[in-house]
């Protein structure tokens, strides 16, 4: 069976230090990734999606990158947080090409920059 | 693009109690999706929708896909503590991508 981790849990940064959160799915190949970012109580924004290594597509421009080194590898990075970058993050996978749309989400990470 | 509204905002309900949330959209869906989020959690996939008309249960949650392709139903029914979360209507934007619907946040009441 398919799974996705994504680490670290939580981590408390301050303003303009990096940041890298890493992504990782077993049991699929070729998955299309995602990085969605939820404020607190609030809905899910999709920051970046990725449909094959090296091949990212950003949904909002802003302080966040991604890169995707291997097939099931998926990392979101900033080179100096803002206080805005504050928020859940979440890591999720769906089938290439599969039928169904559903996309499967890992744990989450919180983020809080201080 | 495609809207999603989802309503209620939120909702207090009491232990026991059968209870509805809905989702529409401002463009046809040939996919709708329902997720519960717990707290301090990833959002989990409850229910799967693909054929117009289709009603799906899952325990005491029932989904059903709307007849114009437009528009979801999630019921809940004989509430429990644990049906706290936020609930999330999802629907294919194109292949890679699903528009999200804002969140039901549900607080059960003891």
């Amino acid at each position: 069976s398919q799974t996705i981790h994504q680490w670290p849990a939580t981590l408390v940064q301050p303003v303009g230090s990096p940041l890298s959160l890493e992504c990782t799915v077993e049991g699929t190949s070729n998955p299309n990734l995602y990085w969605y970012r939820q404020a607190a109580g609030r809905g899910l924004q999709l920051l970046f999606y990725s449909v094959g290594i090296g091949q990212i597509s950003s949904e909002v421009p802003q302080n966040l990158s991604a890169s995707r080194p291997q097939d099931r590898q998926f990392i979101l990075s900033s080179k100096k947080l803002l206080l805005s970058d504050s928020g859940f993050y979440l890591c999720a996978w769906r089938i290439r090409g599969g039928s169904g749309n559903t996309i499967y989400f890992g744990e989450g990470s919180w983020l809080t920059v201080v | 693009g495609q809207q999603l509204n989802q309503s209620p905002q939120s909702m207090f309900i009491q232990e026991g109690e059968d209870v509805s949330m809905n989702c529409t959209s401002s463009s046809i869906f040939n996919t709708w999706l329902w997720y519960k989020q717990d707290p301090g959690e990833g959002p989990v996939l409850l229910i799967a929708l693909y054929k117009a008309g289709e009603l799906t249960s899952n325990g005491r949650l029932t989904a059903q896909f709307g007849i114009t392709r437009k528009d979801s139903f999630l019921n809940i029914s004989a509430s429990i503590p644990s049906d706290v979360g936020i609930y999330f209507c999802a629907g294919p934007v194109n292949d890679y991508k699903l528009s999200f619907g804002a969140g039901t946040t549900v607080t059960v009441r003891a």
